[in-house]
């Protein structure tokens, strides 16, 4: 078992929905997690990173953390077609070496 | 402010032949990571280095070997390529562990033929 499962999609949504974005993990230990965005044929960049549990949002992205159900997501509201991207959750720890990446969710935003 | 930079971007290999991979960073990061990326696989940790002269073993190091001789650059050599290592090579680096931002290049698309 991967220490970060993420279903990789893909999936397919219309202009204006709103997207959800899924990992579980398996380490207890992981307190640092991320999303980010990669675009096709172009390195990942870092979307969103959120400490320990709970919420944080950034325009129309919320990162969402239940470390009591090792549960990951990502939520984007009025999804744009720019948003067609892989999206790769990740976890790391204080004093870890790596970070730990899922595979990726392939999303299409059709216009 | 170039970040992680990747030579070459692309290349097409015969089986047998080798071949280096640079990665340099311009962020004075301590961290720097290979990974490759294969469709359905995510990205998968080759090696990694803590500092200069520094190197580690990843998840899927077999094949391929890595040099930190200077902090800003780090080495990903292939000795003998197989079909097999054909795929996405991503460097990475940040400025300390798990807890920390990781700034990716932009790929070295490797083919074995």
């Amino acid at each position: 078992q991967k220490e970060v499962e993420q279903d990789p999609g893909p999936l397919s949504v219309p202009e204006g929905a709103i997207v959800s974005l899924n990992c579980t993990y398996s380490n207890s230990a992981f307190q640092y997690f991320m999303w980010y965005r990669q675009y096709s044929r172009k390195g990942p960049e870092l979307l969103m990173y959120t400490y320990s549990s709970g919420n944080k949002e950034d325009g129309r992205f919320t990162a969402q953390v239940d470390k009591s159900s090792k549960y990951i997501s990502l939520f984007i509201r009025d999804s744009q077609p720019s948003d067609s991207a892989t999206y790769l959750c990740a976890a790391g720890n204080t004093g870890g070496f790596k970070t730990i990446f899922g595979a990726g969710t392939r999303l299409f935003v059709k216009a | 402010n170039a970040g992680v930079t990747q030579t070459p971007k692309f290349r097409v290999l015969k089986t047998g032949q080798s071949m280096t991979l640079l990665c340099a960073q311009d962020m004075n990061h301590e961290y720097m990571y290979w990974y490759r990326q294969d469709p359905g696989m995510g990205l998968r940790l080759i090696h990694y280095s803590v500092g200069e002269g520094t190197t580690a073993k990843g998840e899927v190091p077999d094949g391929y070997n890595v040099s930190r001789l200077k902090k800003q650059n780090f080495l990903l050599g292939l000795e003998s390529a197989a079909p097999s290592q054909t795929s996405v090579y991503f460097c990475a680096s940040s400025y300390s562990g798990g807890n920390t931002e990781a700034f990716f290049g932009q790929g070295t698309r490797l083919t074995v033929v």
